[in-house]
């Protein structure tokens, strides 16, 4: 089975940190991705990454940035954080290369931003 | 652009019980496919089912099924014998065969009533 680890289940961090979000997984898929999860409006996507070294915004990607340097790990940067990114980040992954298939996901980091 | 409209933010239904969740989408692409993912409170999001558009049989999962009416871009979710341990969030989704982007709907909660 397809293991995507988020390195942390619950962050508070306050306004203006760097914060860092981190996504490994281990079957060597091509494809990740961030969604950002809030009440009422569903998953939204922020960025997700072809290959590595490549990334590609989403639906929502300002105040966001993204960084891909080995195949298995995708992390999502928060330059300066505000109280409007508190949310739940959730991870994914799929295998790429034309093979269809499913999103396969972390536990997800609910991160509180003071 | 590609939408995913879920229009019940929440219902409930009696224990064995059958609940139909309701989702429609809009897409002038041809080669796409669809999901229901289920997120109970671990977040951990679930595969329920899965349907390729160009497949005209309704796909089924054990006591999960859906009704694809590809003309009027219907895609719901029934579940029958409902079961307490499927108390969650419910999204619909949708995906395109060209690349993974998949975008959600903003999600259905489901309760189950004893």
């Amino acid at each position: 089975d397809v293991k995507v680890t988020q390195s942390s289940r619950y962050l508070v961090k306050r306004t203006g940190e760097k914060v860092f979000l981190e996504c490994v997984q281990d079957m060597d898929h091509e494809n990740m991705f961030w969604y950002r999860q809030d009440p009422g409006l569903g998953l939204r996507l922020i960025y997700f990454s072809y290959d590595v070294k490549m990334k590609e915004k989403g639906d929502i990607p300002e105040g966001y940035s993204v960084s891909r340097e080995k195949k298995e790990r995708f992390s999502l940067i928060l330059e300066s954080a505000s109280t409007n990114q508190t949310s739940m980040y959730l991870c994914a992954s799929t295998p790429g290369g034309g093979r269809r298939d499913t999103l396969h996901f972390g536990n997800g980091t609910r991160l509180t931003v003071t | 652009a590609q939408t995913v409209t879920q229009s019940q933010p929440e219902m409930s239904v009696q224990e064995a019980e059958t609940v139909t969740l309701s989702c429609t989408y809009d897409t002038s692409e041809s080669d796409y496919y669809l999901f229901w993912y289920k997120q109970p409170p671990s977040r951990q999001m679930i595969l329920v089912i899965r349907q390729e558009a160009y497949k005209q049989q309704n796909a089924t999962e054990n006591r999960f099924s859906v009704n694809f009416q590809k003309a009027a871009k219907s895609f719901s979710l029934k579940i029958s014998d409902s079961q307490l341990g499927d108390a969650a969030m419910y999204f619909c989704a949708w995906g395109v065969n060209r690349d993974d982007k998949i975008i959600f709907g903003k999600g259905t909660r489901l309760h189950i009533l004893p």
